[in-house]
């Protein structure tokens, strides 16, 4: 079955530094990659998306590069903020079946101190 | 354009009892998802739903159920409630276009005593 596989949190960091959380995945065929984001109280929110090999996702600062040939989907940041802290999901969807079944990494937490 | 909807979303029930949980999502959306999470398990699928049809389960017990309505909302029930099912319910909702992205609500936090 598919599965992804996240680094274990948490992770501090001090503002500006460089943030990059693992993400690896197993799954058949050809998934779609994404990276959701929750911030505390809240539901989940979409932060960037991959549909293809080599395809880069990126928003508000955020990047993560589809690499097939290590089956992996590293998020990264080049200067974190206190803002940022919140929880990170790696997630896949099989794009085999019709289906809306997103599977879900355990999450990263993420802490960036001032 | 309102987002996905959770009502109720703070419930304390007792072991044994049964609880309904609802979801409205954003208009245009025909899928509706269900997921629990936990901070041992994370995010666990529980089913899918896209025009009032059930697509897909996960592995959960049968006392785990859930429907869709002609209008898209969406309701899930858990009966005889045990301890383990205290969690973070929350509902996505996404495009008739099925790109995969997922548009979730703040979810329903249940207690169980």
């Amino acid at each position: 079955g598919n599965s992804v596989t996240q680094m274990e949190g948490p992770v501090t960091l001090s503002e500006e530094a460089f943030l990059t959380i693992n993400c690896t995945y197993t799954a058949t065929g050809y998934p779609s990659l994404f990276w959701y984001v929750q911030y505390p109280g809240e539901g989940l929110q979409l932060l960037l998306k991959a549909t293809k090999a080599d395809d880069k996702g990126s928003n508000k600062g955020f990047e993560a590069t589809y690499r097939k040939e290590t089956t992996s989907f590293h998020l990264e940041k080049g200067s974190v903020q206190v803002s940022d802290s919140a929880v990170y999901f790696c997630a896949l969807r099989d794009n085999s079946g019709g289906y809306q079944k997103v599977t879900f990494g355990t999450g990263t937490k993420l802490q960036v101190i001032p | 354009k309102a987002g996905v909807t959770q009502t109720p979303r703070y419930l304390i029930k007792t072991r044994g009892q049964q609880v309904t949980l609802s979801c409205s999502p954003i208009s245009g959306h025909r899928s509706v998802s269900w997921y629990q999470q936990t901070p041992g398990q994370g995010l666990q699928f529980l089913f899918e739903y896209f025009s009032e049809t059930q697509r897909n389960k996960g592995n959960f017990p049968g006392r785990f159920s859930g429907r869709q309505f002609s209008n898209s909302r969406s309701e899930m029930n858990v009966s005889t409630l045990e301890l383990g099912d205290s969690a973070l319910y929350l509902c996505a909702s996404s495009l008739p276009a099925n790109t995969g992205e997922l548009f979730f609500g703040e979810g329903s936090r249940l207690t169980v005593l």
